[in-house]
């Protein structure tokens, strides 16, 4: 079956640096994506990985471990701003080449003054 | 704006009523996805074209729910004899195809609410 496990929520405080994991089981595997949803508004994307080891874009990171099923993404610096859902998502090769993401249910992240 | 845009923003509605949202895709994106999210969720996959042809559709969209894309660049996505277990957030997503689809842009969607 398809299972993408992250937690529901998090607190963390202004300034400081919060890693969100992902933890994904699904039917094959060609890519990871996170995306930051504000609420009421769309997903953004953020970053993508296909290839083990960490992308680095600003003060956003995101890691994979293919062999582990394991992914996160690492905000640095955090700002108010950054309050909201963050979204794990898993690219679906199965189904030929359709594209599809399979979403976890989100993380919210509630940053503190 | 060259975003994705959906029509409209907001539905609400009486069960038994069909509804139908649209979808513009920005203009070079070959392939459209149609998401559903529900409150705490992640969105979950409804559908897929690539142009217009409808390539794949998830077993979550029943029979009452119908889409298209017969120009390959806008869509609708219909729901006929609403109930309330449909109210969801109804996203739209577009991207190139591949070797360049490594990012899906998504539309603000349109929220249903069914009374």
């Amino acid at each position: 079956g398809q299972n993408i496990d992250q937690p529901t929520e998090m607190t963390a405080t202004e300034g400081a640096i919060v890693q969100i994991n992902c933890t994904y089981q699904t039917s094959g595997f060609n890519g990871l994506f996170w995306y930051q949803q504000h609420a009421g508004e769309a997903p953004t994307f953020l970053s993508y990985n296909v290839l083990d080891g960490l992308e680095e874009k600003g003060r956003f990171s995101s890691f994979l471990s293919r062999s582990k099923g394991y992914s996160y993404l690492l905000l640095k610096e955090l700002q108010m701003k950054d309050s909201a859902s963050y979204l794990c998502a898993v690219r679906d090769r199965l189904a030929g080449n359709t594209g599809k993401l399979i979403f976890g249910q989100g993380t919210t992240l509630q940053v503190k003054p | 704006d060259t975003g994705v845009s959906q029509d409209p923003r907001h539905k609400i509605t009486k069960r038994g009523q069909n509804v139908t949202f649209r979808c513009d895709p920005i203009s070079e994106h070959n392939r459209l996805y149609w998401y559903r999210q529900t409150l705490g969720q992640g969105p979950e996959f409804l559908t897929y074209f690539q142009n217009e042809a409808q390539l794949e559709k998830s077993r979550l969209l029943s029979d009452r729910f119908s889409a298209e894309r017969p120009k390959g660049s806008f869509s609708t996505l219909e729901i006929q004899r609403t109930e309330q277990g449909d109210s969801a957030m109804y996203l739209c997503a577009s991207s190139l195809a591949p070797p360049a689809h490594n990012e899906q842009f998504f539309g603000p969607g349109t929220r249903l609410t069914v009374l």
